[in-house]
């Protein structure tokens, strides 16, 4: 049973325009978010997370919206750069217990020179 | 380097032999997680290792797996009489704490192939 689904598989954009990465989830205990990127033959690099009781947070060209009605998180990278090219994995956890991550399957973003 | 260090980076074995993995965290970490990644899927949870707490084995598939943490440190996962669905990329994350408002910090993985 996925509770954190990404649906986009791949998604290519220009150099400087923006990239908009979705993510759905199904577990309303769920009460972080983050996104890790990842880079092949690495393990995956912590990129930015929301808590629950935020709608958005920023860090430089990279912002997540959270829509916890919808069940609903993205990602935006504004401006996008060729080095963004990587497979950007969702995950969401809860506070409480383990605290192990739900991972989505990941998107691959090519950003074209 | 100081981040989590995963060796084997490459493991190829047949069908039915034992392997072990091993996990350095980064130091000071006391929250250790195992996951794995099968071809075209998502990270998959499988224990988690906090302090001196029982572990929480609640993600290995099957009583083929094992995992034990000494000293609070170094981890090794255990796959006993491996087939050929084990075969997958294990990472090994570790966090400063419990809390879980800190990000989790990953190794690079040993990626597992088995004939």
């Amino acid at each position: 049973d996925q509770q954190v689904k990404q649906n986009s598989p791949s998604l290519s954009v220009q150099e400087g325009r923006i990239s908009i990465l979705n993510c759905d989830y199904t577990n309303s205990m769920f009460d972080y978010f983050l996104w890790y990127k990842k880079y092949p033959a690495e393990g995956p690099t912590f990129l930015i997370s929301i808590s629950s009781i935020k709608d958005k947070n920023e860090d430089g060209r990279f912002t997540v919206f959270l829509n916890k009605s919808a069940k609903h998180l993205s990602l935006h990278i504004v401006p996008s750069q060729p080095g963004d090219s990587a497979v950007y994995f969702c995950a969401a956890t809860r506070r409480t217990g383990a605290n192990n991550l739900f991972f989505g399957t990941g998107t691959r973003l090519t950003v074209i020179p | 380097g100081a981040g989590v260090s995963q060796s084997p980076s490459n493991k190829v074995t047949e069908k039915g032999k034992d392997v072990e993995l091993r996990c350095d965290p980064i130091s000071g970490h006391t929250a250790l997680y195992w996951y794995r990644q099968s071809l075209g899927q998502g990270l998959e949870f499988l224990i988690y290792f906090q302090g001196n707490s029982a572990p929480d084995k609640s993600g290995l598939p099957s009583d083929r797996f094992s995992a034990e943490r000494t000293g609070g440190s170094v981890s090794t996962l255990t796959i006993q009489r491996t087939q050929q669905e084990d075969s997958a990329v294990y990472l090994c994350a570790s966090r400063p704490t419990g809390l879980s408002n800190q990000p989790q910090h990953f190794g690079d993985g040993t990626r597992l192939s088995i004939l």
